[in-house]
């Protein structure tokens, strides 16, 4: 069965405190991991794609890498605006209807000044 | 701002109520998609549809019916909703059911009373 995992489920930095939050995933066929960001009350947010073992990704302080079984969200020097819910999702699997997107549950990231 | 624009920003129904979600894009995508999201839950899929034919139903109650009117369209009807139904229910759309980032809307805060 396709499955996205994240963790940890909450994570709370001083800003500046540089972390990184974890995707592991199992999909049949893997079609794309994608990173989105969402805040209280909002849609989420595109930030990255990734296709390949390997693949690296980068927009201001955050870089996401790829594996082969996870992905990472680095997020460098932290500031209290990064304060956000980071959603993982993967498209692929077996389905007659065609490929789906999947989200694991969401890393909720506190930044203190 | 946002290019996938929801219709009703909030709604209030009763168990009775017949009431219709709408959402509109204009980026020349041919998937489109309605996702659920409870508090503090990741987005759950519900329908897709892909070059306006509905390509995907993850076992929604029929009290949820779909319509792609066309390639901008997209509308949610509801009917007999239950309270358990009330979430933010986010429509989406990316270039295609294969590849592509999702690109959602703000959503549509359901309460059902």
């Amino acid at each position: 069965e396709d499955q996205v995992t994240q963790s940890p489920e909450a994570l709370r930095l001083q800003e500046g405190e540089s972390s990184s939050l974890n995707c592991s995933y199992t999909v049949s066929g893997l079609r794309g991991l994608f990173w989105y960001r969402q805040d209280p009350g909002k849609g989420p947010e595109f930030l990255f794609t990734l296709y390949s073992a390997g693949e690296e990704k980068e927009k201001e302080r955050l870089k996401a890498t790829l594996t082969k079984k996870e992905s990472f969200l680095h997020i460098t020097a932290p500031k209290p605006e990064d304060s956000a819910t980071y959603l993982c999702a993967v498209r692929g699997g077996q389905n007659t209807g065609g490929f789906k997107t999947i989200f694991g549950a969401g890393t909720r990231l506190f930044v203190k000044a | 701002d946002t290019e996938v624009t929801q219709t009703p920003k909030h709604l209030v129904m009763g168990m009775t109520n017949k009431k219709s979600l709408k959402c509109e894009q204009h980026m020349g995508h041919r998937a489109m998609y309605w996702y659920k999201q409870k508090a503090k839950k990741p987005p759950e899929l519900m329908f897709v549809y892909s070059y306006e034919k509905l390509s995907i139903n993850e076992s929604v109650p029929s009290r949820f019916s779909p319509e792609c009117p066309n390639s901008s369209l997209l509308n949610l009807h509801l009917h007999a909703l239950q309270p358990e139904d009330s979430a933010l229910y986010l429509c989406a759309s990316s270039q295609d059911q294969d590849f592509g980032e999702l690109f959602f809307g703000e959503g549509s805060r359901l309460t059902v009373l």
